[in-house]
């Protein structure tokens, strides 16, 4: 079963809009991590947010802010007035406790194109 | 600048050839990472070394063969490669293996790879 959805796969917005991706997560722990990564045209994942399952605190960065909901399993990450430059493929992905020394798993989903239209 | 470097940015190599991508991180990460990934998909986990013991293999063919000299180097040997194993290749690291608290994952700027 896939643990981490994204829905949308492309999403095109014009410059200055405000833009939400929908991150929905499945998992049994009670302690977890969520991650968002970007990853522009160049190829390079760039970490964004890190927030662990005891911390329902939304959080702002700039202009964007993610959204964390344990009620509905989802980390929503929105971002403020786009500009071009935001335009890449967004992963959320979720680590989970592990419980052997085999290193951490991430999980990731299939990620959501953003498109930002001059 | 990523902290991740990896080496090298893109690759074309025949079936029969032997090759090598490296990576190196210089942050003290005691767990390093292959992953792969195609296009318009996620980056899908190939090995993972933990404290440069090989820790975790995801059925990876035995035409890629990992290998971690040290904790800051991680290289993946290729041999024999098939057309379908053209894809970035992406290095990652993070703060140890601590399983309580995964850190997050520190990627390089990936290698291109094509194979003809």
């Amino acid at each position: 079963a896939q643990k981490v959805t994204q829905a949308q796969t492309e999403i095109s917005v014009v410059e200055k809009e405000d833009v939400t991706l929908d991150c929905v997560y499945e998992t049994r722990d009670t302690t977890y991590y969520l991650f968002w990564y970007k990853q522009p045209p160049s190829g390079e994942l760039v970490f964004l947010i890190r927030r662990n399952s005891f911390d329902e605190q939304n959080e702002i960065s700039g202009r964007y802010s993610w959204n964390f909901q344990k009620s509905t399993s989802s980390f929503n990450f929105t971002i403020t007035a786009s500009q071009v430059v935001d335009s890449a493929v967004y992963f959320c992905a979720l680590s989970e406790q592990q419980r052997t020394n085999t290193g951490n798993q991430f999980y990731f989903g299939t990620g959501t194109s953003l498109t930002v239209i001059p | 600048d990523t902290e991740v470097t990896q080496t090298p940015k893109h690759l074309v190599m025949g079936m029969t050839n032997k090759k090598s991508l490296k990576c190196e991180q210089h942050m003290g990460h005691r767990a390093m990472y292959w992953y792969k990934q195609k296009a318009k998909k996620p980056p899908e986990l190939m090995f993972v070394y933990s404290y440069e013991k090989l820790s975790i293999n995801e059925s990876v063919p035995s035409r890629f063969s990992p290998e971690c000299p040290n904790s800051s180097l991680l290289n993946l040997h290729l041999h024999a490669l098939q057309p379908e194993d053209s894809a970035l290749y992406l290095c990652a690291s993070s703060q140890g293996v601590n399983l309580q608290n995964p850190r997050a994952l520190h990627f390089g700027n990936g290698t291109r790879l094509t194979v003809t």
